[in-house]
């Protein structure tokens, strides 16, 4: 594709329920990262994946944070049982290779826990 | 990765050039600089990266010291567009950190 996409867009829930996020990254990159931006707060580093695999995953803030990754192309994030401090801009970002490789950020998609 | 230094805003002139400054005084041999930018509610956007030698692209240019300590982001002529936060990163690594960047107004 042109470049990475992501949805939804937004998305509104109540604390408790189940979420999923969607990335599409740039077609052809192997590396696919998943970042969370809080408001008026830094990027965080969430997870990173190589091909299917997902070599660091130290980010992730607690188990109920999980992310997969089929084919090599498309991810999804879910977030069980969220929480409001769960709330933030979810960006995820591909890259050709890995390590050193330019990262390409998507819209990013706008949680907000009720 | 090495932390980095930057004026927390500054205004520029439509159709003027932008200097954006970066102070990186612990970068390691490996680490390239970044420049990334994000307007209001989008995602970060890449602008340009370097190692040693100076760049340029479509979108702006990047002034290295032979040091690689500082290094300089113009953008040649500001439009309102350009009106955004801009970080500085230096990276060798699959984790970028976005510090709190500088904030460009370009006023018209």
């Amino acid at each position: 594709g042109a470049g990475v996409s992501q949805s939804p867009s937004n998305k509104v829930t109540e604390k408790g329920k189940d979420v999923e996020l969607r990335c599409d990254p740039i077609s052809g990159h192997t590396a696919l990262y998943w970042y969370r931006q809080s408001l008026g707060q830094g990027l965080e580093f969430l997870i990173y994946f190589q091909g299917n695999s997902a070599p660091d995953k130290s980010g992730l803030p607690s188990d109920r944070f999980s992310a997969e990754r089929t084919g090599g192309s498309v991810s999804t994030l879910t977030i069980q049982r969220t929480q409001q401090e769960d709330s933030a801009v979810y960006l995820c970002a591909s890259s050709l290779v890995g390590v050193r490789e330019t990262q390409y950020f998507g819209p990013g998609t706008r949680l907000l826990v009720l | 990765d090495a932390k980095t230094t930057q004026p927390t805003s500054m205004d520029c002139a439509e159709g003027r050039a932008a200097n954006l400054p970066c102070n990186h005084s612990t970068i390691s041999g490996n680490e390239y600089v970044y420049w990334y930018r994000q307007i209001h509610s989008q995602g970060p956007q890449y602008i340009i990266h370097g190692l040693k030698n100076n760049e340029t692209n479509e979108m702006a240019s990047l002034i290295i010291t032979e040091d690689r300590k500082s290094s300089t982001l113009i953008l040649p002529h500001a439009t309102l567009r350009d009106t955004a936060v801009y970080y500085c990163i230096v990276h060798n690594d699959y984790k970028l950190s976005f510090g709190a960047g500088t904030t460009v107004t370009v006023r018209a």
